[in-house]
This record gives structure tokens, C-alpha cells and sequence, in this order.
């Protein structure tokens, strides 16, 4: 089993649309959590980390929902410039290894 | 300095040569690793240093080899590659261990092709 399992889309949405993206983890004892974003051609790139309280970041909201060993991430009034791959990475239980989802394509179309 | 860097940005080579990535980070950060990523796929994890040891390998052929010279430098020595070789290779680094709040910091890829 994959330690972490993500929808790869893709997803093509209109522009100002809510789109959710959801990722479930197989380790009940990792530890930290983050969505990352990645360009075509380009580095992965930090967009949120993820906590057990949730948190939001203009437009994003990422939730983490440690029972049911998922978490989403939100994006609200999608701009065309979120059009990306978003990864969501789970850590290991000692927290030094890192591991990502398939990542999941999103196309914001005017 | 938030910035991992990474020479060469592009590389072609022959199945015979010799080359090395290079990547560098100044934020202090004690764990640095390889990423192999192939389009349309997430990366794969290729080896990690922790405090200039090399802690995993991820059954990576011995054509591949990595070094740490220093908490601030990471190289992969390349030798004898082949075509399906060719990928764009990531460099990260991250504290260590990475804690509750810790994120890896990505280079931004020597984009490599074995010929």
C-alpha cells in the first residue's frame, strides 16, 4: 500500500471556481504534513504546511483530519495563475523522510 | 538565505561519461537529499544525509553515487548512466531531524539527458 494516495486529476475548473483536493496517508503515527505546488519544468515549492487546526492562507485552507488520515486542501476564487500540480507530502513517524502523493493537475480555464 | 541552488541547470551526456550535480544550501540545515522525478510523476526518493552521513538509500544503482563533503554540499557523481537515466534531478534540504514544522527546500533540478 502507498504511503500516500492522491486524486492525480486532472482537474480543469473555471476561473473563480472552489476546488478541494483531498490526499489520505497510510502511517497513523506521521508527523507533519504539507502541500507543496509545482510548476511545469520548475522546483516543488512550498505552498502550505498542515495542522491538526487547520489553517488558511488568503485563498487556501488546508485541513488535516488525523482520524480518518487524510488531508484537503481548498482553494477558493481559483486565479488561472494556480493552474499547477499540487503534491501533498506526509512525513515518517521519525519525521525524516518525506513522502509525496502522486500530485494532483489543476487547469483554471478562463 | 532561503535558497538551494544547483549546478549545472542542464546536462547531456554520453552513456560512457563522467559527470557530478551539484547543490548547495546556507541555511544551516542538516539533512539534504536526491530526488529523481520523471514527467508527470511525483519525485523519488533517491538518498539522504543526515549531519554528512548518508542514512538512506533507496536501492539506487551504484552508477549513481552520492556525496556529502560538507553540511552545506551535496553531490552525485554520475558514471555509466543510461537513456532511462535521464530525469530532472532534485536536490532538498530540510533541518534535521525535520520536527513538527519542518519543510524540505527545494534546488531548482539539473534537468539531465543520457544519450
Amino acid at each position: 500500500r502507498k504511503e500516500v494516495e492522491q486524486d492525480p486529476g486532472p482537474f480543469n475548473v473555471p476561473e473563480g471556481a472552489t476546488v478541494a483536493f483531498n490526499c489520505t496517508y497510510s502511517n497513523s503515527a506521521s508527523q507533519s504534513f504539507f502541500w507543496y505546488r509545482q510548476d511545469c519544468r520548475k522546483e516543488p515549492k512550498l505552498l502550505m504546511s498542515v495542522y491538526s487546526s487547520g489553517n488558511e492562507d488568503g485563498r487556501f485552507t488546508a485541513q488535516l483530519n488525523r482520524a480518518s488520515q487524510y488531508i484537503s486542501l481548498l482553494i477558493r476564487d481559483s486565479k488561472l495563475s494556480d493552474s499547477a500540480t499540487y503534491l501533498c507530502v506526509v512525513t515518517s513517524n521519525t519525521g525524516n523522510q518525506f513522502y509525496f502523493g502522486t500530485g494532483t493537475s489543476l487547469t483554471v480555464i478562463p | 538565505d532561503t535558497e538551494v541552488t544547483q549546478t549545472p541547470k542542464h546536462l547531456v551526456m554520453g552513456m560512457t561519461n563522467k559527470k557530478s550535480l551539484k547543490c548547495e544550501q546556507h541555511m544551516g540545515h542538516r539533512a539534504m537529499y536526491w530526488y529523481k522525478q520523471k514527467a508527470k510523476k511525483p519525485p523519488e526518493l533517491m538518498f539522504v544525509y543526515s549531519y554528512e552521513k548518508l542514512s538512506i538509500n533507496e536501492s539506487v544503482p551504484s552508477r549513481f553515487s552520492p556525496e556529502c563533503p560538507n553540511s552545506s554540499l551535496l553531490n552525485l557523481h554520475l558514471h555509466a548512466l543510461q537513456p532511462e537515466d535521464s530525469a530532472l534531478y532534485l536536490c532538498a534540504s530540510s533541518q534535521d531531524p525535520p520536527g513538527a514544522r519542518g519543510e524540505q527546500f527545494f534546488g531548482p533540478g539539473t534537468r539531465l539527458t543520457v544519450l
